[in-house]
C-alpha cells in the first residue's frame, strides 16, 4: 500500500527557514517523479514544486523559485522541501504527492500524503 | 500566466445530477484533472485524462472537456459526495495550476 509521511512543519519568523521531509513506502520511489501542494488558511490548493524522478529535472510555481528548494534521496525513500526566506503567505498546509505516471511525469497526483503545517508567523 | 476558474459552490439536493464546471483558455486542448477533498482529509484522484476513473472513484463521478471548459458530473448525488471539488491541468512550462475549488453541498 501506497504511504507518503510529511514532517518537518512547525512555526516560524517570517525570513527564517525550514526543511520538510516525505518519507514514502509501497512503491519503487526512484520509478516516479513527486510533487509538493499546499494549501493556505481560506484557499485553494496550489502546486509548489515537482522534481523527476531521477531528479534531474526540477520546477517551480513563481513565487518560491530562488527560495525553496526541491530534492530527494532515492537510497533513502524520501523527498524533501528545503524553505528558506520564509513569508506569512507561504503559511499552509504543505502536501507531498506522488505523480501518476511511473517515469516521465502526467502532471496529476494519485496518491497524497497527510500533510505538514507550516505557519510563517511574528 | 494560465488560469482555471470555477464557480465558488454548487448545491443540489440528494438524487439529483450537479454539474461543476472549470474554465480556461482553450483548456481542451489541455487534459483536465479532478480531486475531491473532505475535511480532515487528504484530497483524492477523482477524475484524469478529462474522463478516465481511477480505481475507487464511483460511477455516479464522470468528466468531460471540450472548448474552454472541463465539467464533473455527479449522477445521483449522495450526502456523502459534500465535499471541496478541484479542476487541475498543466501548462507548456510544466507548471500545474489548480482552479480555485468548489463546494458542493448536498442539501
Amino acid at each position: 500500500q501506497v504511504h507518503l509521511v510529511e514532517s518537518g512543519g512547525g512555526v516560524v519568523q517570517p525570513g527564517t527557514s525550514l526543511r520538510l521531509s516525505c518519507e514514502v513506502s509501497g512503491f519503487t520511489f526512484s520509478n516516479y517523479a513527486v510533487h509538493w501542494v499546499r494549501l493556505a488558511p481560506g484557499k485553494g490548493l496550489e502546486w509548489v514544486a515537482i522534481i523527476s524522478y531521477d531528479g534531474s529535472s526540477k520546477y517551480y510555481i513563481d513565487s518560491v523559485k530562488g527560495r525553496f528548494t526541491i530534492s530527494r534521496d532515492n537510497s533513502k525513500n524520501t523527498l524533501f522541501l528545503e524553505m528558506i526566506g520564509l513569508r506569512a503567505e507561504d503559511t499552509a498546509l504543505y502536501y507531498c504527492t506522488r505523480d501518476r505516471c511511473n517515469g516521465d511525469p502526467c502532471y496529476d497526483f494519485d496518491h497524497w500524503g497527510q500533510g505538514t503545517l507550516v505557519t510563517v508567523s511574528s | 500566466s494560465y488560469e482555471l476558474t470555477q464557480p465558488p459552490s454548487v448545491s443540489v439536493f440528494p438524487g439529483e445530477t450537479a454539474t461543476i464546471t472549470c474554465s480556461g483558455d482553450d483548456l481542451g486542448d489541455k487534459y483536465a484533472s479532478w480531486y475531491q477533498h473532505k475535511p480532515g482529509q487528504s484530497p483524492a484522484l477523482l477524475i484524469y485524462l478529462d474522463n478516465r476513473r481511477p480505481p475507487g472513484t464511483p460511477e455516479r463521478f464522470s468528466g468531460s472537456n471540450s472548448g474552454n471548459t472541463a465539467t464533473l458530473t455527479i449522477t445521483g448525488t449522495q450526502t456523502m459526495d459534500e465535499a471541496d471539488f478541484y479542476c487541475q491541468a498543466w501548462d507548456s512550462s510544466r507548471h500545474v495550476i489548480f482552479g480555485g475549488g468548489t463546494k458542493l453541498t448536498v442539501l
